[in-house]
């Protein structure tokens, strides 16, 4: 089993509120990911690291920020949420080399009313 | 410009019956292919992957078959159980050694009809 926790799981919150999604792995891997889902879309990449103090921006533009100032904690911040913003986060998490599959956390489905 | 995709949304079948889910890539440098499966407001779990060495992967019911040439992927699920019924991501690993990342298609829901 995946050792990878993302909370919350569920949020709801108004336009305008900053949110910090939390993701921590617990598998020492270098490499973390957040995608960003709406139902019937692929998994678009919006952040990824390579390891402590790497971040980059990922395929799809996103308004959220990253930080890595830890391996195991992968944050997410979105300063000023909007209805837009509405979608399902997920975390992800890989060693650093190797063919090897991502491990994923639960997930969290954000909500902007 | 999509990378990996998958080009049926949804899909259904018997109880019993083989289920086949497609996957098409175009970046030939790809080199490593998974198949996650994801139920509604969860994260992806992983099902099986494949190298671009080898042209197939078993692991008991779910086998994975790759066309380099064809640029073409499938899962085939034997036999199809009611508890299969999911959405199935195909997703193409890319990148160098120490900066890879994973990219899906839109995925297929697969309904398994009891």
């Amino acid at each position: 089993e995946a050792d990878i926790y993302q909370t919350p799981r569920y949020l709801v919150i108004g336009t305008g509120k900053k949110i910090t999604l939390e993701c921590s792995q617990t598998m020492g891997h270098d490499k973390m990911y957040w995608y960003q889902q709406d139902p019937g879309m692929e998994l678009h990449l919006i952040h990824y690291s390579y390891g402590v103090n790497s971040t980059e921006k990922g395929d799809l533009s996103s308004e959220s920020t990253v930080s890595r100032i830890r391996t195991e904690h992968f944050p997410l911040t979105l300063e000023s949420a909007r209805p837009s913003h509405t979608s399902q986060y997920l975390c992800a998490s890989a060693p650093a080399t190797g063919n090897t599959e991502a491990f994923f956390g639960q997930g969290t489905r954000l909500t902007v009313v | 410009d999509q990378q990996v995709k998958q080009n049926s949304p949804s899909l259904s079948v018997q109880e019993g019956r083989i289920s086949i889910l497609n996957c098409d890539y175009t970046n030939s440098m790809f080199d490593y292919f998974l198949w996650y499966k994801k139920y509604p407001a969860e994260g992806p779990t992983f099902l099986i992957s494949i190298s671009s060495i080898k042209d197939k992967n078993e692991d008991g019911r779910f086998t994975v078959f790759l066309n380099k040439s064809a640029k073409h992927l499938s899962l085939h699920i034997v036999p199809s159980q009611p508890g299969d019924s999911a959405v199935y991501f195909c997703a193409a690993k890319g990148g160098t050694s120490g900066t890879y990342k994973y990219i899906f298609g839109t995925g297929t829901r697969l309904k398994v009809l009891a």
